[in-house]
């Protein structure tokens, strides 16, 4: 089957630890997303990558970072720099990074104990 | 900065009526707006997209409708179903950005009653 995986689905991070969403995409699209959703709030953009072995920051890239070694893949670490993580966190891709619905995988809800 | 709004948050119509949610944006500049599907605790599913130049796109029992010098569209279910329960929420890309540049709304959540 095509499409797109998030693991875990419930991840627990401990004060000062560091902690990585898994993303993965079998649609050979070129563009990864990665966002943020919070209650009472719109998706809010973490970063994105046009292409393999390039990343760009989005609006709330303070607290995160991203690798994008392999087309498939597009891993999110959670520092400990971010203090408020707990949400749900939302994978997607897109054929091309324009112009191009993006699909969404079925996302990762962090907390912090 | 643009902004995306949907009114009302939340709504509640009997099953089998058609009916309408509603989002506007601040900026007309925009390369196109989509359509999102979300169960609790799921991803989002794209349901329509519509470019800047177009003014409505259909799919099955669903009709989007985009008015840009407004800054609004309208997402019409017609013969509403109880599995049309789930939040719908609509995004905005930003002119020229393409799909790295999408502003979301807060969504509507949907209830379909029996």
């Amino acid at each position: 089957d095509g499409g797109i995986t998030q693991s875990p689905k419930y991840l627990f991070r401990k004060e000062g630890q560091n902690v990585t969403l898994s993303c993965e995409q079998n649609l050979n699209h070129d563009a990864m997303y990665w966002y943020r959703q919070d209650p009472g709030q719109g998706l809010r953009l973490i970063y994105y990558s046009q292409i393999v072995n390039d990343f760009q920051k989005g609006d709330i890239a303070e607290g995160y970072s991203v690798s994008r070694e392999k087309k498939e893949s597009f891993p999110l670490t959670v520092t400990s720099a971010q203090k408020n993580p707990t949400a749900f966190y939302l994978c997607a891709s897109s054929l091309r990074a324009d112009q191009e619905t993006q699909y969404f995988g079925p996302g990762t809800r962090l907390l912090v104990l | 900065k643009q902004e995306v709004t949907q009114i009302p948050a939340a709504l509640s119509v009997p099953e089998g009526e058609n009916l309408v949610l509603n989002c506007s944006f601040t900026d007309s500049a925009i390369y196109n707006l989509q359509w999102f599907r979300q169960d609790p605790g799921k991803g989002l599913t794209s349901l329509l997209l519509i470019q800047s130049s177009q003014r409505e796109q259909t799919s099955g029992r669903l009709n989007a409708s985009l008015d840009k010098s407004s800054g609004r569209s309208t997402l019409y279910i017609a013969a509403s179903q109880p599995g049309d329960s789930a939040t719908y929420l609509c995004a905005v890309s930003r002119s020229n950005f393409g799909n790295e540049k999408l502003t979301f709304g807060t969504g509507t959540r949907l209830t379909i009653i029996p």
